[in-house]
């Protein structure tokens, strides 16, 4: 159990355009869901945390009008990256916090984003 | 806020030694502690994690070391095998009104066969 889905997998867009990433979590329930973002060879960090029903909670300096998050079920958070620039060229991942399991987060494979 | 440093940044042991990384964290209140292995182009996978109300757990070659005073976890992996060659990422997590995990920077390990 514990598989996180995202989709789509690589996506390559001009500037300027905006690009929806869904991220699913396929056989369990997640009240709360993160939005990552990874460059090469560095770590994660964290975007944004996405909880059901409600805003989602945005870490300093992320816009929250540039990175539009919904998380509009238990299995399903959306990442929507707005008027796209090449600086947003970036390895994008989710992950999902499952209910009955404080804490623990699945990943997602992530969405490789290039904007020319 | 919360901020997790990790060392070392690359470790490149030879096939069957053991290898040993090392966290540390700033805010007391983290309670919940996994460890991630990344391979190139792949999502996080979680191999193993530590809660705060226990100093040690294990699980076959690899094993988790939390020290709640000094605020100190380790990774232990044992007979090292080519596979395990991977960046590594600890983490520490913390509930304030909602969960919010902190990753340490990564650990590039090479295993050499």
């Amino acid at each position: 159990g514990a598989v996180v889905s995202q989709h789509p997998s690589r996506v390559i867009c001009k500037s300027g355009t905006s690009v929806k990433i869904e991220c699913r979590s396929l056989d369990f329930q997640a009240t709360t869901m993160f939005w990552y973002r990874q460059f090469p060879k560095q770590s994660l960090m964290l975007m944004a945390t996405s909880n059901e029903g409600s805003k989602a909670t945005y870490e300093q300096g992320v816009e929250k009008d540039k990175f539009l998050i919904n998380h509009a079920s238990l299995t399903l958070s959306t990442l929507t990256v707005t008027s796209a620039h090449p600086e947003d060229s970036s390895f994008y991942i989710c992950s999902a916090m499952r209910r009955d399991r404080s804490n623990e987060q699945y990943f997602g494979p992530g969405t490789r984003l290039t904007v020319t | 806020g919360e901020n997790v440093e990790q060392h070392p940044s690359t470790l490149s042991v030879q096939e069957g030694d053991s290898a040993v990384i090392k966290c540390t964290y700033s805010d007391s209140a983290s309670n919940y502690f996994p460890w991630y292995k990344q391979e190139l182009g792949k999502r996080p996978q979680l191999i193993i994690d530590i809660r705060s109300n226990v100093g040690e757990k294990k699980d076959q070659r690899i094993a988790v070391t939390l020290n709640k005073t000094a605020k100190h976890f380790s990774l232990h992996i044992t007979e090292t095998q080519p596979e395990d060659s991977a960046v590594y990422f600890c983490a520490a997590s913390i509930n304030t009104g909602g969960f919010k995990t902190i990753f340490g920077a990564g650990t590039r390990l090479f295993v050499k066969a």
